[in-house]
Order: C-alpha cells, then sequence, then structure tokens
C-alpha cells in the first residue's frame, strides 16, 4: 500500500498567518491527491482535489501543489474558523486509499 | 451534484449484528466504486473496502478482511457494509466515499456505538 506521510502533527500560528502542510507518499500517485478540513463530530470536508483543484465554495485562501510524491496544503491568511484537523488523502485507482496522519491547526 | 446519505446512529451490543447503508444520487454506479472508511473515536481516517456496483466485486482492506462485508442494492441504490458479529472495537465512525473523474463525495457518516 502507499503510505502518506504527513507533517506536522500540529501547528500553532496567528491569525493573518501563512501556514503550509505537507504530504510525502511513498510511490509516485500522478495528482491523485484530496485534502480535507475537519472539525470535531463533523465529517471531513473536501477543500482540494486532483491536487490543486479548489472545491466550489471553498474560500480562495486554500491553495494545493504538487505533484509524484510531494504535495502541499497551504492556507494564506489564516483565520479563526480554519481551526480544525487537516488531512490528505491519496486516490490512486490502482491502489488502496490511505490517509495522511493529520494536521491540527490552531491559533496563537 | 453527486450525494451519498447515509443510515443513521447504531447502538448495538457485542455480538449483534449490523447493517448500515449508503444511498447515493447524482452518479452512475456503472462507473463509481463507493469505498467504506472508518475513523475510530480521536482518529485518523483508515480504509476499509470498496465495491464496483456494476459487478459487485469487492475489495477489503486485509484489517478488515472477513470481518466486514459490502454489498449493493441495484433496485434502490444503495451499498451496504455488515458485520455479523460486532465487537466493542468496531465503536467509530463509519464513512461512505465515492471518486469521480478525480472528485471526491462523502457521506456525513455513520456513528456506530458497540457495547460490551
Amino acid at each position: 500500500d502507499i503510505q502518506m506521510t504527513q507533517s506536522p502533527s500540529t501547528l500553532s500560528a496567528s491569525v493573518g498567518d501563512r501556514v503550509t502542510i505537507t504530504c510525502r507518499a511513498s510511490q509516485r500517485i500522478s495528482s491523485w491527491l484530496a485534502w480535507y478540513q475537519q472539525k470535531p463530530g463533523k465529517a471531513p470536508k473536501l477543500l482540494i482535489y486532483k491536487a490543486s483543484s479548489l472545491e466550489n465554495g471553498v474560500p480562495s485562501r486554500f491553495s494545493g501543489s504538487g505533484s509524484g510524491t510531494e504535495f502541499t496544503l497551504t492556507i494564506s491568511n489564516l483565520q479563526p474558523d480554519d481551526v480544525a484537523t487537516y488531512f490528505c488523502h491519496q486516490y490512486n485507482s490502482y491502489s488502496p486509499w490511505t490517509f495522511g496522519q493529520g494536521t491540527k491547526v490552531e491559533i496563537k | 451534484e453527486v450525494q451519498l446519505v447515509q443510515s443513521g446512529a447504531e447502538v448495538k451490543k457485542a455480538g449483534e449484528s449490523l447493517w448500515i447503508s449508503c444511498k447515493g444520487s447524482g452518479l452512475s454506479f456503472s462507473n463509481s466504486w463507493i469505498n467504506w472508511v472508518r475513523q475510530m473515536p480521536g482518529k485518523g481516517l483508515e480504509w476499509m473496502g470498496k465495491i464496483d456496483p456494476s459487478d459487485s466485486y469487492t475489495n477489503y482492506s486485509p484489517s478488515f478482511q472477513g470481518h466486514v462485508s459490502i454489498s449493493f442494492d441495484k433496485s434502490i441504490g444503495s451499498v451496504y457494509l455488515h458485520w455479523s458479529s460486532l465487537q466493542a472495537s468496531d465503536t467509530g465512525m463509519y464513512y461512505c466515499a465515492t471518486s469521480i473523474d478525480g472528485h471526491n463525495s462523502w457521506g456525513q457518516g455513520t456513528p456506530v456505538t458497540v457495547s460490551s
């Protein structure tokens, strides 16, 4: 199975900061990578799909980049509503889905 | 728009059986695998398995193989996750999800609580 290594596990930043979360795949997955935001008691909310496509209705301060094995989620201008856990998800059709361990984002 | 709507919360005892469902709309079941994902309390996401509704072919994670089964009822367009004998360690949130043309859609989740 493809392993997804996500970092950091926790992140504390100030309102207005630019923050970056990274996911590394153990094998090349082209652009089959999604990013989700999850708040307590809620289902994962899709933010980015196909590595860099912004889901409808998601604020433009969220962006994704990368391909192959290295991927990044960037939140520019961090807002209090962005406090959540973020997961990456590889969905290469030739292997089982796997997920990053999650990054908990907090406000300083 | 693809929508996956899951059945409601379940509270069961260890040893009991359970079916939970995921009803799809806005998608063609001929080209959309449906996956099940578990999230245990306070933990990350684990892929359990998937089904191809076009022929009911299934593929399971080794971690779940033999403990759950996934099926599809074409007449009502629903995918099911079934346990024949629940364990307390099955307590968690269960999500169905699919990916169509690279865009992922998830159900709202079904919380399952199993007491020993």
